[in-house]
């Protein structure tokens, strides 16, 4: 089954303590992003990856970091966790050409107290 | 710039009742027009898109969209709603002459079917 898979995806953390949030896609799809959403705000996008080893800054960057060392997958770390980070994250991927849809992992749900 | 706007944070409507929910969009080419679904607990699921071609676009669940160039907008549209549609729906956009920018999606809308 084509899927998208984060992990974990509930997450209760305090302020400084790293974290990551894993994601790992099986369609082979060349392009990955993270957002989070928050009440009213709708998506905004955090990081994007067009290919391996290929990332970029996308709306909201600032406190997180990404790697993207295989195709599969996409890591979101946040080296030192605030609380205004607390939102809920959502992976996604897609192939390469910007006419096609996305999937979308579940989600995320990340508390920092 | 690319954005979208959902007009309506809420949309409420009675069970067998056609549905709409709204969507305008700026971009400054040729869009790329998206929706998705995102039921309580799930991620987001795809329903349907604009590429080219015909203005009218079915998609899954029942759901089709119509694009209008001159007035901007690509509202979602069901003839005859269900209880179990009720869910957050989201529209999106792509510049189809910026190469692979990023999606933009509108704040969402909410959707409510009642029995």
């Amino acid at each position: 089954e084509a899927q998208v898979t984060q992990n974990p995806r509930y997450l209760i953390t305090v302020t400084g303590k790293k974290l990551t949030v894993t994601c790992s896609q099986n369609m082979n799809h060349e392009y990955m992003s993270w957002y989070r959403q928050d009440p009213g705000l709708g998506l905004r996008q955090i990081y994007y990856s067009m290919n391996v080893e290929v990332t970029d800054k996308g709306d909201v960057p600032e406190g997180y970091k990404v790697s993207r060392k295989e195709k599969r997958n996409f890591p979101l770390i946040l080296e030192s966790p605030s609380p205004n980070q607390t939102s809920l994250y959502f992976c996604a991927s897609r192939s390469g050409q910007p006419n096609t849809e996305a999937f979308f992992g579940q989600g995320t749900r990340l508390t920092v107290v | 710039a690319q954005s979208v706007a959902q007009p309506e944070d809420q949309v409420n409507v009675a069970e067998g009742n056609p549905l709409t929910v709204k969507c305008t969009y700026s971009v400054s080419g040729n869009p790329y027009l998206f929706w998705y679904v995102q039921y309580p607990n799930r991620g987001l699921q795809f329903l349907l898109k604009y590429i080219t071609g015909d203005n009218l676009v079915k998609g899954s669940y029942g759901f089709e969209a119509e694009f209008n160039k001159s007035q901007t907008s690509f509202h979602l549209k069901k003839p005859s709603a269900l209880v179990s549609d009720s869910a957050l729906y989201f529209c999106a956009v792509r510049d189809r002459n910026s190469g692979n920018t990023p999606l933009v999606f509108g704040k969402g809308t909410r959707l409510s079917v009642i029995a």
